[in-house]
């Protein structure tokens, strides 16, 4: 059974701080790791696909790191703002042809951030 | 282009019935992977279409199945609905393998 872990569950910030979020999988048979953003009431936001160790994406004030030797990858938020409240997903991938089209969820990390 | 698009939008059945839920996924992307949502377990993978083939499945029972037509549209179905059926399902499709999958909007089914 592949374990894709997300911590902490949830997060409650003020407007401005900066605060990041821990993902972790297991490290063999590894293809790609994916970050989402899932607001309430809408389709889930596809933020990042990380595939290389030492991989660094950036979108505006979010950002993420991968480790795929440790099997963890960090998103970061830079000060953030009320909007940026919602729940942050990671998926992984493996290779080969039984991980066709399937991404293992993270139980995700819900994120508040107070005006 | 038009994002994913799923119907309907919400569906309220009755214990033993059965339901048909409909993907259109983004022009040009040929893979459809079809998620269940409960609030227990988070995100499961069902099945994947690809030009018409089922490729892959997740663990669900036999009452799941799913097609994907020649326009990559897909539809999935859950015969004899069992309360535990209720849940948000998500389609997503992607242009090749393991790329970003994109999400559409989700069909809310309560079973009673």
């Amino acid at each position: 059974i592949l374990n894709v872990e997300q911590s902490p569950q949830s997060l409650h910030v003020q407007e401005g701080d900066s605060t990041n979020f821990t993902c972790s999988f297991p490290s063999s048979n590894f293809y790609a790791l994916h970050w989402y953003r899932w607001e309430t009431a809408k389709s889930p936001e596809a933020l990042f696909v990380m595939t290389l160790n030492g991989d660094e994406k950036k979108k505006g004030r979010i950002s993420a790191t991968l480790n795929t030797k440790e099997g963890y990858s960090y998103l970061y938020i830079k000060g953030s703002q009320p909007e940026d409240s919602a729940t942050y997903l990671c998926a992984l991938a493996n290779a080969g042809g039984t991980s066709y089209g399937k991404l293992t969820f993270g139980q995700g990390t819900i994120l508040t951030v107070h005006p | 282009k038009a994002g994913v698009t799923q119907t309907p939008r919400y569906l309220i059945k009755t214990r033993g019935q059965q339901v048909t839920l409909s993907c259109s996924p983004i022009s040009g992307h040929r893979s459809v992977s079809w998620y269940q949502q409960t609030p227990g377990q988070g995100l499961q993978f069902l099945f994947e279409y690809f030009s018409e083939t089922q490729r892959n499945k997740g663990n669900f029972p036999g009452r799941f199945s799913g097609r994907q037509f020649s326009n990559s549209r897909s539809e999935m179905n859950v015969s004899t609905l069992e309360l535990g059926d209720s849940a948000l399902y998500l389609c997503a499709s992607s242009s090749a393998y393991q790329e970003t999958q994109y999400f559409g909007p989700g069909t809310r089914l309560l079973v009673l």
